[in-house]
């Protein structure tokens, strides 16, 4: 089993709409989780940061579930700008594992 | 901010040769750094771990005498891709972490290696 399954989308949304990702990972002994964004052909950035008590950034709000161990990316009022692949990020301790990232192209 | 430096950004080679790439953290000392390679449309794949003045751990797969890994100071950590063959093509992405693995990584922005 894949330490962190991500659907890989694609999504194509139009603009303002809200939209939400999806993120499960297999080793309950995570600690830390992280949403980045990476547009083509580019690094990874940090999106965000996701705490157990859920936290929102403007637009996006991340939200983890422990009980069922995934962590959720949500965007409102989806932006032409927001077009991207967004990537989880989960540490379970000692390594860093990525999803495969979810396509988001928002839609004039 | 963190800002991480990655040289070359390109390069082209010949089958056989050796290349190098280096990772710098710019503006903070990185207890670690991380090597990643993508393929086209697919995610970021782990190569290694390094911690300065440490041997790299590599991930399950990774050659270690493939993909020498040197971390020789807390700013700066190479990788060092030798006798390539096309299919090691592939963009490099190396990160680092102020504190360790459980911090948050800065990107650098990649290497795009073409092995002819």
């Amino acid at each position: 089993r894949k330490e962190v399954e991500q659907d890989p989308g694609p999504f194509n949304v139009p603009e303002g709409a809200t939209v939400a990702f999806n993120c499960t990972y297999s080793n309950s002994a995570s600690q830390s989780f992280f949403w980045y964004r990476q547009d083509c052909r580019k690094e990874p950035k940090l999106l965000m940061s996701v705490y157990s008590s859920g936290n929102e950034d403007g637009r996006f709000t991340a939200q983890l579930n422990r009980a069922s161990q995934y962590i959720s990316l949500l965007i409102r009022d989806s932006k032409l700008s927001d077009s991207a692949t967004y990537l989880c990020v989960v540490n379970p301790g000692n390594q860093f594992y990525f999803g495969t990232g979810t396509s988001l192209t928002v839609i004039p | 901010g963190a800002v991480v430096s990655q040289h070359p950004s390109w390069v082209i080679c010949k089958s056989g040769t050796s290349v190098k790439i280096e990772c710098r953290s710019l503006d903070f000392q990185a207890t670690t750094m991380f090597w990643y390679r993508q393929f086209p449309k697919q995610s970021l794949m782990l190569m290694a771990t390094s911690n300065e003045g440490s041997k790299a751990t590599y991930e399950q797969g990774v050659e270690k005498d493939k993909f020498l890994i040197n971390h020789a100071s807390l700013t700066l950590s190479t990788l060092t891709v030798t006798s390539a063959h096309p299919e090691d093509s592939s963009f490099y992405i190396c990160s680092a972490s102020k504190g360790g693995v459980g911090f948050e990584q800065f990107f650098g922005p990649g290497t795009r290696l073409t092995v002819l």
